[in-house]
């Protein structure tokens, strides 16, 4: 079945630095892969997407980019803000003949907190 | 546009009662779906909908069964709460073509 691996936090990273949140996944077929994010007391919104190899999605200065070869989509940001600090979920959807009709598959989650 | 409304926001709830939380979207999708937040484990799927009055299971199903009368609303019943279903709880939908999910607020529920 399809699984999602994230890198273990929390991430605690000072203002302006370079953030990297690792990414790997498992499915058949051609998945769809999502970032959302998770503000503090709220649910979650789609930070950015990509739905087939070397596309890159971005949105609000974050960046991911389909890497079929080594299945991974990791999430960058060149300049983290205080305002940035959230959990973070890597997800898949998808793969298996396309017939999930968007059923998500997520990571654990990572925790990222930024210092002024 | 509202979007997602879920209720309650949270709830404590005594072991062997039944609980429904209920979900409304306006957005006129067709796909529905609850999930479980829990610490260390993402969020897992529970039961899903691709289309008014058709349902399906999700990963973690037990204990717990849902309803799609119509295209807005998805109220998730909880028969006879058990601690282990302490959790927060999210309600998403999605347009049936399109793959991009929309969640709601979440209900935190806490089983005693």
């Amino acid at each position: 079945g399809n699984s999602v691996t994230q890198m273990e936090g929390p991430v605690t990273l000072s203002e302006e630095a370079f953030l990297t949140i690792n990414c790997t996944y498992t499915a058949t077929g051609y998945p769809s892969l999502f970032w959302y994010v998770q503000y503090p007391g709220e649910g979650l919104q789609l930070l950015l997407k990509a739905t087939k190899a070397d596309d890159k999605g971005s949105n609000k200065g974050f960046e991911a980019t389909y890497r079929k070869e080594t299945t991974s989509f990791h999430l960058e940001k060149g300049s983290v803000q205080v305002s940035d600090s959230a959990v973070y979920f890597c997800a898949l959807s998808g793969g298996a003949g396309g017939t999930s009709y968007g059923k998500l598959t997520f990571g654990q989650g990572t925790i990222l907190t930024v210092h002024p | 546009i509202a979007g997602i409304t879920q209720a309650p926001t949270s709830q404590i709830l005594a072991a062997g009662r039944r609980m429904t939380l209920r979900c409304t979207q306006d957005m006129r999708h067709n796909a529905m779906y609850w999930y479980r937040q829990d610490l260390g484990l993402g969020l897992r799927l529970i039961h899903y909908s691709n289309t008014a009055g058709t349902t399906g299971k999700g990963e973690v199903p037990d204990g717990y069964s849902v309803s799609r009368a119509n295209t807005d609303d998805f109220p998730l019943t909880l028969a006879s709460a058990v601690p282990s279903q302490t959790s927060v709880y999210f309600c998403a939908s999605s347009d049936r073509w399109a793959d991009t999910q929309y969640f709601g607020p979440g209900t935190r529920l806490t089983v005693l």
